[in-house]
């Protein structure tokens, strides 16, 4: 069964850092591209990272230098690094597992985790 | 960034009505567009990718087109397991971005 499972999620202060982890089972990491998305609450969608199966990275404005999307084939398992951590960064944050069509990216997302919180406040 | 405009961002609708959710991309993005369905305290559930293409499992009566600038999901009779908030989503160039979301709410 393709699961993903996140955790990490904790209350934080201003300035801190905190590390989210994404369990894969199901499929490989490494052979597929990822991303995390955050749900502020009461808000939408918002787009934070992607990492793709050959290692290119690419981010949102709002957490370019603060944020690392990185991945641990051996464990099979995606994080996302949050450093510099703002009030604005609290959020839900989803992984989710690319969509190919006929091997080909679609740059859409077809597999999510459940989320896990984040909450930065003094 | 490309912005992603869904209008309404509100629409109260009865079961069996047809539903339309507009999508504007602030600049062209071929089909990199999709759209998704969320229900609360829920993950977000993709339902068309490459603007048209209905995901596996998905109900036909969800349906998506465009192309450019402008996308439409449509919902041709709403279930009660329609009512949701819809999101779409451009894939044209990075930084990726979501629309606003658009609540189908019950009439």
């Amino acid at each position: 069964e393709v699961q993903l499972v996140e955790t990490g999620g904790a209350l934080i202060q201003p300035g801190g850092s905190l590390r989210l982890a994404c369990a894969v089972s199901g499929f490989t990491v490494g052979a597929n591209y990822m991303t995390w998305v955050r749900q502020a609450p009461g808000k939408g969608l918002e787009w934070v990272s992607l990492i793709y199966s050959q290692g290119t990275t690419f981010y949102a404005g709002s957490v370019r230098g603060r944020f690392t999307i990185l991945r641990d084939d051996p464990k099979n398992t995606l994080y996302l690094q949050m450093n510099s951590l703002r009030p604005e960064d609290t959020a839900i944050y989803y992984c989710a597992k690319g969509f190919y069509y006929d091997r080909s990216p679609e740059g859409a997302f077809h597999v999510w985790g459940q989320g896990t919180m984040v909450t930065v406040s003094s | 960034d490309i912005q992603m405009t869904q209008s309404p961002s509100s629409v109260s609708a009865s079961v069996g009505d047809r539903v339309t959710i507009a999508c504007r991309a602030s600049q062209g993005i071929g089909n990199w567009l999709a759209w998704y369905q969320q229900k609360p305290g829920k993950a977000p559930k993709l339902l068309i990718s490459a603007s048209s293409n209905l995901q596996s499992g998905v109900p036909s009566r969800f349906s998506g087109s465009g192309s450019g600038t402008d996308f439409t999901l449509t919902i041709s009779s709403l279930q009660p397991e329609d009512f949701a908030t819809y999101y779409c989503q451009q894939a044209n160039s990075f930084p990726w971005t979501f629309g606003q979301g658009t609540k189908v709410e019950i009439k």
